[in-house]
């Protein structure tokens, strides 16, 4: 079944450190790739997008992706978390061919600790 | 400033009443999108349009209509409430274009609703 994965549930990292949360889709095409912030209380804020070129894209607030074609995974990176990056954070794929639709992973909750 | 707004944060109703969450946005997007949001469930689309009176169903659209009367508007309406319909709801809205290649989804604050 086609389908977003995001492993991690909940991440806890403590501030200054490196943080890197996984997504994985199963399609059968390159879908368009994108990460989401959700803040307490708020909607939900690009970070980074991948339609195609470089693999390797960044991101508003110093995060970056990786998109792997051979492990369908597009991973969120930053090297070093603030407190303020506590929030949710989603992936997110666009098929291509089908114009308007999002699929949603199920989203990682990221604590930081001081 | 690109702006999608809902016109209410948080709302609690009961059991069988007739529930609108609007949402509106500034940006003169054609596509808009309702999503409700659970935990350990992501979010799923309810319903989108991409256009005005055009609507196509989501993933879960049961239990839900929608209504397009304005380019700038986009209601949800839940014909009788029920509690399994207790939720955040998220309305997005997108610029038309060639698939992805234009801006992606907007997203407004979202509306917390509680059924009683």
């Amino acid at each position: 079944a086609q389908s977003v994965t995001q492993p991690d549930i909940h991440i806890t990292v403590s501030e200054g450190a490196s943080l890197e949360l996984r997504c994985n889709y199963s399609y059968g095409a390159t879908p368009y790739l994108f990460w989401y912030v959700q803040s307490p209380g708020q909607g939900l804020q690009l970070l980074l997008k991948y339609f195609s070129g470089d693999t390797l894209v960044q991101g508003i607030k110093g995060f970056e992706a990786e998109f792997k074609r051979s492990q369908s995974s597009f991973n969120l990176r930053k090297p070093s978390v603030h407190w303020s990056d506590a929030a949710e954070y989603f992936c997110a794929v666009g098929l291509r061919g089908t114009g308007n639709q999002f699929y949603f992973g199920t989203g990682t909750s990221l604590t930081v600790i001081p | 400033d690109v702006k999608v707004t809902q016109s209410s944060r948080y709302l609690v109703k009961r059991t069988g009443e007739k529930v609108f969450l609007e949402c509106v946005q500034d940006m003169d997007h054609e596509n808009m999108f309702w999503y409700r949001q659970d935990p350990g469930l992501g979010l799923r689309l309810i319903y989108f349009s991409y256009d005005v009176k055009m609507k196509e169903k989501g993933d879960i659209p049961e239990g839900y209509s929608v209504s397009r009367e304005k380019k700038e508007r986009f209601s949800l309406i839940l014909e009788s409430a029920s509690t399994n319909q207790t939720s955040m709801y998220l309305c997005a809205s997108r610029a038309a274009g060639a698939l992805f290649s234009t801006d992606t989804q907007y997203f407004g604050p979202g509306t917390r609703l509680t059924v009683l």
